[in-house]
């Protein structure tokens, strides 16, 4: 079992629609989670970092974490073609110094 | 305020030969990490270094070798090259990881 695991995909939604992008932990203890977009041939951008239980949002994403679930997960909201990348879930991993370890990643595309 | 910058974008080299990759980190950011993403998967943390000390290192044989400099800048070397090093190398800075990193563009290393 990898430490983080995201769902494969490809994901594709329509545009306009709510994007749902799940990812989940081995390390009980983690304490700082990530969500990087990368674009084809680019590398990864930091998107959005969330610390506690509950909701952050920022803009059209928000991302979620339930750390009793080892969970986590970015919505993106009124998705654009423009969002079509992979997304990439990043946990600083006790077990790992405290190092980011990333998922594999999501491939979105949003469809016009 | 400069990002993260690498050189080079692209090389090619033989099996067995050996390889330097360059790193300079952003303005303020004193950590430098590297990590290895192969083609449909996530990156792989190979090493970080914090003010010129190795701090913490991934699962990589030891041909995977590292310096920083007293500017921060980092170098990745990789000796005795196999076919399967052929990924992209990507450096991130960050200042501490509890808040992500800034990836620099990455180099993409080819072993023929």
């Amino acid at each position: 079992q990898k430490e983080v695991e995201q769902n494969s995909g490809p994901l594709s939604v329509p545009e306009g629609a709510i994007a749902s992008l799940n990812c989940t932990y081995s390390d009980r203890g983690s304490q700082s989670f990530f969500w990087y977009r990368q674009y084809s041939g680019k590398s990864p951008e930091l998107i959005m970092s969330i610390y506690s239980n509950g909701d952050k949002e920022d803009g059209r994403f928000t991302a979620q974490l339930n750390k009793a679930s080892q969970y986590v997960s970015l919505l993106i909201r009124d998705s654009q073609p423009s969002d079509s990348a992979t997304y990439l879930c990043a946990v600083n991993l006790n077990t790992n110094a405290g190092k980011s370890t990333f998922g594999d990643g999501t491939t979105l595309t949003v469809k016009p | 305020e400069t990002g993260v910058t690498q050189s080079p974008t692209h090389l090619i080299k033989t099996r067995g030969q050996q390889v330097t990759l360059r790193c300079s980190s952003q303005s303020g950011h004193n950590t430098v990490s590297w990590y290895q993403q192969a083609l449909g998967q996530g990156p792989q943390f190979i090493f970080q270094y914090y003010r010129e000390e190795e701090n913490g290192r991934g699962n990589f044989p030891p041909r995977f070798s590292g310096l920083q400099f007293p500017n921060y800048s980092s170098e990745l070397n990789v000796n005795a090259l196999e076919l399967d090093d052929s990924a992209l190398y990507l450096c991130a800075s960050s200042l501490t990881e509890r808040y992500g990193y800034t990836f620099g563009s990455g180099t993409r290393l080819t072993v023929v």
